[in-house]
Formats: C-alpha cells, sequence, structure tokens
C-alpha cells in the first residue's frame, strides 16, 4: 500500500539547521509532486513547500522561504526538507504528502505520513 | 498567503447533517476548483476527504460532501457518526503554485 515514513526531527537551537527525510513506497515515486506541511503546537496545518515529479519546480510559502529548501531522489524514493535558521516558531510535527498529480499545479494532499517533530529550542 | 476562514467550532448529534464553511477570496477559492478538506484526528496523519471541490477519494463515505459558491467552499456531513468527531481543514490554490489552508474547525459530536 501507499506509504510515506518521515524520519530526522528532533530538538535544535535557534538558528542552526536540520534536515528531514520522507521515504516513499506502494507508488510511482517519480510521478508525483510532493509537499511538507506542518502543524505547530495547538495551532492548525500550514503548507511548508511542494516539489514537482522531475524535481523541477519548487515553491515555498513565505514563512519559510530561503530558509528552507526542498528536494527529492526519485533513485531513492525519497522526499527532502533541509532546514537552514531555524526559529522557534518553526517548532511543529512536518508531514510529508503526496500530491494527486504531478505538482504542477499542487492539487492536494491524496497521502500523508504520520509526520516527524520538531523542537527549537535554546 | 493569508488563511482561509473557518468557525472555530460545530456541533452536531449522531444522525443529524452538519456544514462547515470556509471562506476566501477571488484569489484562491474563488478562482480555482483546486479545493480541498481533511478530516484530522490528533496524534494521526490528516485524511483527505474531499478534493476539486467535491470529489471523493476511494474509500470515504458518501457521506461526506462538497461544495462551492463564490469565494466559500464547504463541506456537509450527513449522518453523523460518533468517529466524525476529529478538526477538520479546508485548503485552496491560491495562484502561483501555492497552497493555503483554513484555520481549522473542531466537530463535536454530541
Amino acid at each position: 500500500q501507499v506509504q510515506l515514513v518521515e524520519s530526522g526531527g528532533g530538538v535544535v537551537q535557534p538558528g542552526r539547521s536540520l534536515g528531514l527525510s520522507c521515504a516513499a513506497s506502494g507508488f510511482t515515486f517519480s510521478n508525483y509532486g510532493m509537499h511538507w506541511v506542518r502543524q505547530a503546537p495547538g495551532k492548525g496545518l500550514e503548507w511548508v513547500a511542494v516539489i514537482s515529479y522531475d524535481g523541477g519546480n519548487k515553491y515555498y510559502a513565505d514563512s519559510v522561504k530561503g530558509r528552507f529548501t526542498i528536494s527529492r531522489d526519485n533513485s531513492k524514493n525519497t522526499l527532502y526538507l533541509q532546514m537552514n535558521s531555524l526559529r522557534p516558531e518553526d517548532t511543529a510535527v512536518y508531514y510529508c504528502a503526496k500530491d494527486g498529480g504531478s505538482g504542477i499545479p499542487p492539487q492536494a494532499f491524496h497521502v500523508w505520513g504520520q509526520g516527524t517533530v520538531v523542537t527549537v529550542s535554546s | 498567503q493569508s488563511a482561509l476562514t473557518q468557525p472555530a467550532s460545530v456541533s452536531g448529534s449522531p444522525g443529524q447533517s452538519i456544514t462547515i464553511s470556509c471562506a476566501g477570496t477571488s484569489g484562491d477559492v474563488g478562482s480555482y476548483v483546486l479545493v480541498s478538506w481533511y478530516q484530522h484526528h490528533p496524534g494521526k496523519a490528516p485524511k483527505l476527504m474531499i478534493y476539486e471541490v467535491n470529489k471523493r477519494p476511494s474509500g470515504v463515505s458518501n457521506r461526506f460532501s462538497g461544495s462551492k459558491s463564490g469565494n466559500t467552499t464547504s463541506l456537509t456531513i450527513s449522518g453523523l457518526q460518533a468517529e466524525d468527531e476529529a478538526d477538520y481543514y479546508c485548503c485552496s490554490y491560491a495562484g502561483s503554485s501555492t497552497l493555503v489552508f483554513g484555520g481549522g474547525t473542531k466537530l463535536t459530536v454530541l
């Protein structure tokens, strides 16, 4: 079955970096756009970034633009999120999600992972 | 990228129908069919319930339906069941390859 498994979360100090991974299985990864979505404690869902099926197009929420980088390795069926210059307000559960199409344009989040927790604190 | 507007909470009794509204603008909900709804039980992965305004993914009960009028989209749940109690989020394409969520609505089944 379709499965997404995130990893890489943890506790990090403000200003430092952290990288997340999302291992995909059960579908042809290279055919679909992929997203990162987060939920801060006590808050709602927030879309973070999308990458197209071939990695050629990447778009970000204003709140992370210039600090976060989304990427993918289709040979490894893996999605990544590199987070730099982290701030306390980046503390959240980070989910990876599969788009319903190529990611251009981003459509909807058809399958979600269980999430990985990132805590930014000194 | 301003969030869509949802009521903070709604409630209903088992068997009843409820509707959750989601207000956007002409720059998002009003201009695109790429509107979706998600059910989120705390501690679990969110689940897609409706996409492209009114389409249900395979396996989602036909008690869930979606609609859109102008800049507002709505999710209706008929025949409420205890397991429907969850947080619900709308989401819309907002142009320039970006997406925006609503603030979320907590559904309580009385």
